[in-house]
């Protein structure tokens, strides 16, 4: 089984700040991890995603995130917060090679990102 | 990118109307598609999974009759919403992957169903 919890429903940073949204995942298998991102009334875009390759990874947009599993954590970061990026922001893991259900995402509660001038 | 099109982007009727939804993969072939739902201010929810040719998966309290799933093609998938009613109101996204265990789901605009 797996899950997804993303710490803070609501994040809210300045322009120009660094954003944090935090992602902890549990799975029982080694996971793929990934990284959307959803605007108003629209369907999903991939960010970013860890399929067991590199622990840092770049996304689009200047987004990144660290892969940690002694932590189980995936936390998504940006070193500065542009107007654009308000939106909400979807953690979701995977089984990977091995898994019964690989494939099937499942997704965290969501974080809306707030970006303030 | 891969570019995943859903059909219609909003759709609005009566009680007992059945309602159908068009997921296509317009660069790639779709081996799996999957359907979700989203209540507001929630996550996604994982409806099925569907695979060309073969009959949909259901998660655990999905009824298979309310919500008739056909993937006829590599390129097209259906969900058919059945004697709709209110509480089926909600945000239905569609999402391809093209098979490989690494690939990521693309993901269609979803469509907006409302039941008066």
């Amino acid at each position: 089984a797996q899950s997804v919890t993303q710490l803070g429903s609501h994040v809210s940073v300045s322009e120009g700040a660094l954003v944090l949204l935090r992602c902890n995942y549990s799975s029982s298998v080694p996971p793929y991890l990934f990284w959307y991102v959803q605007y108003p009334n629209q369907g999903l875009q991939l960010l970013l995603k860890y399929t067991s390759a590199a622990t840092l990874v770049k996304g689009i947009n200047g987004f990144e995130a660290e892969f940690k599993k002694s932590e189980t954590s995936f936390h998504l970061t940006k070193p500065s917060a542009h107007m654009s990026d308000a939106a909400e922001y979807f953690c979701a893991v995977s089984e990977g090679p091995g898994g019964t259900s690989y494939g099937k995402l499942t997704f965290g509660q969501g974080t809306i990102l707030t970006v303030h001038p | 990118g891969a570019v995943v099109s859903q059909h219609p982007s909003r759709v609005i009727c009566k009680s007992g109307t059945s309602v159908k939804i068009e997921c296509r993969s317009l660069d790639f072939q779709a081996t799996t598609m999957f359907w979700y739902r989203q209540f507001p201010k929630q996550s996604l929810m994982l409806m099925a999974t569907s695979n060309e040719g073969s009959k949909a998966t259901y998660e655990q309290g999905v009824e298979k009759d309310k919500f008739l799933i056909n993937h006829a093609s590599l390129t097209l998938s259906t969900l058919t919403v059945t004697s709709a009613h209110p509480e089926d109101s909600s945000f239905y996204i569609c999402s391809a992957s093209h098979g490989q265990t690494n690939q990521p789901q693309h993901f269609g605009d979803g469509t907006r169903l409302s039941i008066l």
